[in-house]
């Protein structure tokens, strides 16, 4: 059973679409996180969310926005892409927010055009 | 300056020697460091993570950690083509609610 699994693996897209991406663990942790990862393989957070309240929101365009259904499920859904938000967006998941061994999904690499 | 440091590289080691990573981190009050490693087209992985001034080996790989110098290091014994990766050091700061990574050192070990 894969421990944090996201859909889709790859999203190619156009320019001014809206997209989500979801994401689901197995692992029973509180804590799940979204990253974004770069061309040059710099990871930074974006979100975090424990128990399903929003903990950490780094500065991120509010055309991104989370949303945690339960404490297993965190999706991203992102409104009006542009072209700087292709990155590979990774989900993670930890034991608690200061227990920060992460666990990272496989992946959703997007490509805006 | 950046939070968390790391040489880009790329690193090239040939196969059995040591690889030696390192890291500079910016918070003097972090607590805790992790090293992950991210093969191409793959989500990072944990491999190693570390606490406390000293040394800490696990199997191949040896972290170590200076606070004094702000400095963390990831050693890799035996360097094997299946080491090559991007490595990336991981610091959780005083507070500890945002894990802050490097950009990664890319690792190659050649046969």
């Amino acid at each position: 059973d894969t421990a944090v699994s996201q859909t889709p693996k790859y999203l190619v897209t156009q320019m001014g679409n809206d997209k989500s991406i979801k994401c689901e663990q197995n692992l029973g942790h509180d804590t799940m996180y979204w990253y974004k990862q770069d061309s040059k393989k710099f990871l930074k957070i974006m979100f975090s969310y424990n128990n399903k309240e929003l903990i950490i929101n780094e500065t991120v365009p509010n055309r991104f926005s989370p949303k945690s259904p339960d404490k297993a499920h965190l999706n991203l859904h992102i409104n009006s892409l542009e072209l700087g938000d292709s990155a590979v967006y990774f989900c993670a998941s930890s034991q608690d927010p200061s227990y920060e061994k992460l666990f990272f999904g496989s992946g959703t690499q997007l490509s805006v055009l | 300056q950046k939070e968390v440091e790391q040489n880009s590289g790329p690193l090239s080691v040939p196969e059995g020697a040591i690889a030696s990573l390192n890291c500079t981190y910016s918070d003097r009050g972090s607590q805790s460091f992790f090293w992950y490693r991210q093969y191409s087209g793959k989500s990072p992985e944990l491999i190693m993570f570390i606490y406390s001034n000293g040394d800490k080996e696990d199997g191949r790989f040896t972290a170590q950690l200076n606070k004094a110098s702000q400095y963390v290091s990831l050693l890799i014994r035996d360097s094997q083509p299946s080491d090559s990766a991007t490595y990336l050091c991981a610091v959780l700061p005083p507070g500890g609610s945002r894990l802050t990574f490097g950009e990664g050192t890319q690792l190659t070990v050649n046969p």
